[in-house]
């Protein structure tokens, strides 16, 4: 089983600044198949990233993913308001599939 | 656009069968890999399988004692059950569609708060 470590647990921002959100697998994930979602309180996940740096359809330009083999990165270029919640990240490099435990951005 | 409405139970009884089910509108369920994620109160999130039109599953090696998901394509549903309950299984239940053109779970239930308890 692939076991998705986040870092870091939180990270607090203000608007206006950039987030680094890390997500760090056991083992090389092959073809960048990695994901990224975003959930707000009361919410299902929302798709923002798959394929490791392509963007679902609707998501600002200010999100960017990166990374290959066990590091992956989401970048926020400038975080809003609607930004704070936490993401998650998740693989589906064989079954299981599995989620990071998740890093929340919050105001500062 | 497809959209999933979730529908069950919110309290189920340790060591019953909790059962759920999830209606495909705007699609059919006659596509795509219909899955099961759960997130227990304050924690991240769980895959617990997922289940293919023609009835194909695959679970999480965690839970496959324990699940049995379904598909009806005459209702356009698809269902989870989870046998022999206890407290760790108190959770939101997600629905979600796996998209294997972005392979992702692109499209998500509003979710089910699922509370064992007698």
């Amino acid at each position: 089983e692939v076991v998705l470590t986040q870092s870091p647990d939180t990270l607090s921002l203000s608007p206006g600044e950039k987030a680094t959100l890390s997500c760090r697998a056991s083992q090389s994930i092959i073809n960048s198949h990695l994901v990224w979602y975003q959930q707000k309180p009361g919410q299902a996940p929302r798709l923002l990233i798959y394929g490791a740096s392509s963007r679902a359809i609707g998501i600002p330009d200010r999100f960017s993913g990166s990374g290959s083999g066990t590091d992956f990165t989401l970048t926020i270029s400038r975080v809003e308001t609607e930004d704070f919640a936490v993401y998650y990240c998740q693989h589906y490099d064989g079954s299981p599939l599995t989620f990071g435990g998740g890093t929340k951005v919050e105001i500062k | 656009q497809v959209q999933l409405q979730q529908s069950g139970p919110g309290l189920v009884k340790p060591s019953e069968t909790l059962s759920l089910t999830c209606t495909v509108s705007g699609g059919s369920v006659s596509s795509y890999y219909w899955n099961w994620i759960r997130q227990p109160p304050g924690k991240g999130l769980e895959w617990i399988g997922f289940v293919y039109y023609s009835g194909g599953t695959l679970y999480n090696p965690s839970l496959k004692s324990r699940v049995t998901m379904s598909v009806d394509t005459s209702k356009n549903q698809f269902s989870l059950n989870l046998n022999s309950v206890t407290a760790t299984d108190t959770a939101m239940y997600y629905c979600a569609k796996w998209d294997g053109t972005v392979n992702a779970f692109d499209i998500w239930g509003r979710g089910t708060m699922v509370t064992v308890s007698s």
